[in-house]
């Protein structure tokens, strides 16, 4: 139990297209998904947290408008970034928090973001 | 606000050495711990975590962990080391209540012949 797909697992676009990332969590409901970026040899960074309905909350620093979240049912997140420029390639990781007290996270497989 | 520190951002053992990656977190209210281990290119795998009761948690592939609150740390053990235990291990902690993971900088592990 407990599985988070990520869609597509690597993706490679030009500069000034806009890229979609797909986070479901295929066997359980989360209110609550989270985006990471994560850089070569370097711990996870938390983008934003996406809740059900509601708008994404975004960490300090990470620009809403670049980084576009919704999360529009129970089972899918979407990551959207907009006009991607080479400085946005990275490997970006959502996780899914299950519906109890723990706030255990459940991480999908990630995505490879390469933009020439 | 919560922090955690790993201890070295690498270990290397032989294969069949134990293995003891190093996690210690600072928290100002009752902490929820987790390990999670990372191979190249995919996702963060949940091997353990510890909210509330037994102090000693095991988790999968026979790792396990020890809560120890005076010392404030959750150090990862393994007895004996298999190659495919390769990889990034992460050492995360939270307050509850719906609160974001603070991850650790990650130990990568090497298992050597």
């Amino acid at each position: 139990g407990a599985v988070v797909s990520q869609h597509p697992s690597r993706v490679i676009c030009k500069s000034g297209t806009s890229v979609k990332i797909e986070c479901r969590s295929l066997d359980f409901q989360a209110t609550t998904m989270f985006w990471y970026r994560q850089f070569p040899k370097q711990s996870l960074m938390l983008m934003a947290t996406s809740n059900e309905g509601s708008k994404a909350t975004y960490e300090q620093g990470v620009e809403k408008d670049k980084f576009l979240i919704n999360h529009a049912s129970l089972t899918l997140s979407t990551l959207t970034v907009t006009s991607a420029h080479p400085e946005d390639s990275s490997f970006y990781i959502c996780s899914a928090r299950v519906l109890d007290s723990t706030d255990t996270q459940y991480f999908g497989p990630g995505t490879r973001l390469t933009v020439l | 606000a919560q922090s955690v520190t790993q201890l070295g951002s690498h270990v290397s053992v032989s294969e069949g050495a134990l293995v003891l990656l190093r996690c210690n977190y600072s928290s100002s209210v009752p902490p929820y711990l987790f390990w999670y281990v990372q191979y190249p290119n995919q996702g963060l795998q949940l091997l353990l975590k510890y909210t509330t009761g037994a102090t000693l948690v095991k988790g999968i592939n026979g790792f396990e962990a020890e809560f120890k609150k005076s010392e404030t740390s959750f150090h990862l053990t393994k007895p004996s080391a298999h190659m495919s235990d390769a990889a990034e291990y992460f050492c995360a902690v939270t307050m509850g209540g719906y609160n974001k993971l603070i991850f650790g900088a990650g130990t990568r592990l090497a298992v050597h012949p």
